[in-house]
C-alpha cells in the first residue's frame, strides 16, 4: 500500500504571501500529525487530528497557521502572511490510532524568501 | 512539557563496528519512545520503538533499551554498514493523551567503508 504523501514536495514564495501544504495520510489512518523541521533540527509538532477535529493544536506557532482535516482523510495546513522564518520542511505523519506507531511522508520543503 | 536530549550529534563508526546513540527524557509519564532513520532530502523512517512496560527490545542488528528509573533510553547499531549512515532521532510521546512526539536534535550516523 502507498504510504503517507505530500504535496507540493517544495513550495517556494514570497513574504506575505498565503500557502497551503497537503496531506494524504495511509488509507484508513485516524490520526494525522503535523510538524516542521528546520534545518539541522528534530521535527517539533505541530497539530494533531483524531479523525476530523483537532484534537491538539498546542504547537502551532501563532494564529498565522491552520490546519483542517474535513472528511477525515486529506489534510491541509494553511499559512497566511508568510514569514522568512517559516521556512522550513513541513512533515506530515499518520498512525492507525491511538497508542500506535506514526509513519512519516516525506515533506514539504516551504522556502520564504 | 517533556524534553528529549540526544547524543552525541555525530558519531563516527567504522563498517563493522557497533554504534550507540543515548537519549534522556524529562516527563515520567512518557511511556512510548520510537527512534527513526532519516536520510537526506526524506522524511523520517521508523526503526524501532519501546513501551515502558518493556527493558529492552531487538530487531535483527538493532536493539533498544530503556531505563525507566533513569529516564534515559538508547539505540544499539551492531555490523555496521554503509547503508546505516543517516540522521537517526529519538522521541518520546505520552500516550493515551495528544500522542504528539518531542524529538531529540538528531544523531548524524557516518559508517566508514
Amino acid at each position: 500500500g502507498a504510504g503517507v504523501s505530500q504535496t507540493p514536495s517544495n513550495k517556494v514564495t514570497e513574504k506575505g504571501k498565503y500557502v497551503e501544504l497537503r496531506c494524504d495520510p495511509i488509507s484508513g489512518h485516524t490520526a494525522l500529525y503535523w510538524y516542521r523541521q528546520s534545518l539541522g533540527q528534530g521535527p517539533e509538532f505541530l497539530i494533531y487530528f483524531q479523525g476530523t477535529g483537532a484534537a491538539d493544536d498546542s504547537g502551532l506557532p501563532n494564529d498565522r497557521f491552520f490546519a483542517v482535516r474535513p472528511e477525515g482523510s486529506v489534510s491541509t495546513l494553511k499559512i497566511q502572511r508568510t514569514e522568512r522564518g517559516d521556512s522550513a520542511v513541513y512533515l506530515c505523519a499518520s498512525s492507525p490510532g491511538q497508542e500506535t506507531k506514526q509513519f512519516f511522508g516525506p515533506g514539504t520543503r516551504l522556502t520564504v524568501l | 512539557g517533556e524534553n528529549v536530549e540526544q547524543h552525541p550529534s555525530t558519531l563516527s563508526v567504522q563498517e563493522g563496528d557497533s554504534a550507540v546513540i543515548k537519549c534522556t527524557y524529562s516527563d515520567s509519564a512518557s511511556n512510548y519512545f520510537p527512534w527513526y532513520k532519516q536520510e537526506l532530502g526524506k522524511g523520517p523512517q521508523l526503526i524501532i520503538d519501546i513501551r515502558s512496560n518493556v527493558g529492552e527490545k531487538k530487531d535483527q542488528r538493532i536493539a533498544v533499551t530503556l531505563n525507566k528509573t533513569a529516564k534515559h533510553f538508547s539505540l544499539h547499531i551492531t555490523e555496521t554498514q554503509p547503508e546505516d549512515s543517516a540522521v537517526y532521532f529519538c522521541a518520546a510521546s505520552s500516550e493515551g493523551g495528544s500522542e504528539k512526539l518531542v524529538f531529540g536534535k538528531g544523531t548524524k550516523l557516518t559508517v566508514n567503508p
